[in-house]
């Protein structure tokens, strides 16, 4: 069955780096997600992306926040200036507008990167 | 704004049926989902209800949705070790490009 992933798994990265995560959505979606889940917390969306370009976005997604599909199979996720309290796990997900599984607009989770802010 | 809320723990004897219970504020949510994570891991869609139903059954599990008291619960019928997890309930208003708004979740404790 086809699946999300994510790269890293885990990253750490010092207070004020820039960090790119990132996420390789089934190949015939064409809506894409992040979300993320600071420990013990709910998870929280932060932006999706469709057609080359932001659909809709969190107030979390600042402008310290950017998203990219570089090319045809990649999508990102960059904090330019990494703070503490973005310690958390990012979530990418991805869906096909239409009902072609057995769920209605079903988000398919990757496994998600943990970031650590040090 | 939109909320959802659960309780956050739950605990139950193996056998018996786990009942998991989520509220939210949206009215105009098309979609309901319950989304299982275990430990370690990614999200997993378990089932989903369609606003305008008022239950689905899908194996052990079963989805009650009251839209007037916008109470949503899910119950798992023989609850296994396995069954072990978090489970997070999520709305969304339409499809697309819509992003989840989920719950902070509800551990579920199985007792031997």
């Amino acid at each position: 069955e086809p699946e999300v992933t994510q790269t890293p798994s885990h990253q750490v990265t010092q207070m004020g780096q820039e960090v790119i995560l990132r996420c390789v959505p089934i190949s015939n979606h064409l809506y894409f997600y992040w979300y993320r889940q600071i420990l013990g917390q709910k998870v929280e969306f932060l932006v999706s992306f469709y057609n080359n370009e932001i659909s809709e976005k969190s107030e979390i997604f600042d402008d310290q926040f950017s998203v990219e599909r570089p090319d045809g199979s990649n999508f990102t996720l960059k904090i330019r200036s990494t703070k503490l309290e973005d310690s958390a796990m990012y979530f990418c997900a991805s869906s096909n507008r239409f009902f072609t599984g057995r769920v209605p607009y079903e988000q398919y989770f990757g496994p998600g990167t943990r970031l650590t802010v040090t | 704004g939109e909320d959802v809320e659960q309780s956050l723990f739950l605990s139950v004897r193996e056998g018996d049926s786990s009942v998991i219970n989520c509220t939210y504020t949206d009215s105009s949510s098309t979609y309901l989902y319950w989304y299982k994570q275990e430990p370690g891991a990614g999200l997993q869609l378990l089932t989903y209800i369609f606003s305008n139903m008022d239950m689905k059954q899908d194996q052990r599990l079963t989805v009650l949705l009251n839209k007037k008291d916008k109470h949503l619960s899910l119950r798992i019928a023989d609850t296994q070790t396995g069954d072990s997890a978090i489970y997070f309930c999520a709305e969304v208003w339409g499809g697309g490009a819509d992003g989840l708004t989920f719950g902070k979740g509800t551990h579920l404790i199985i007792q031997p």
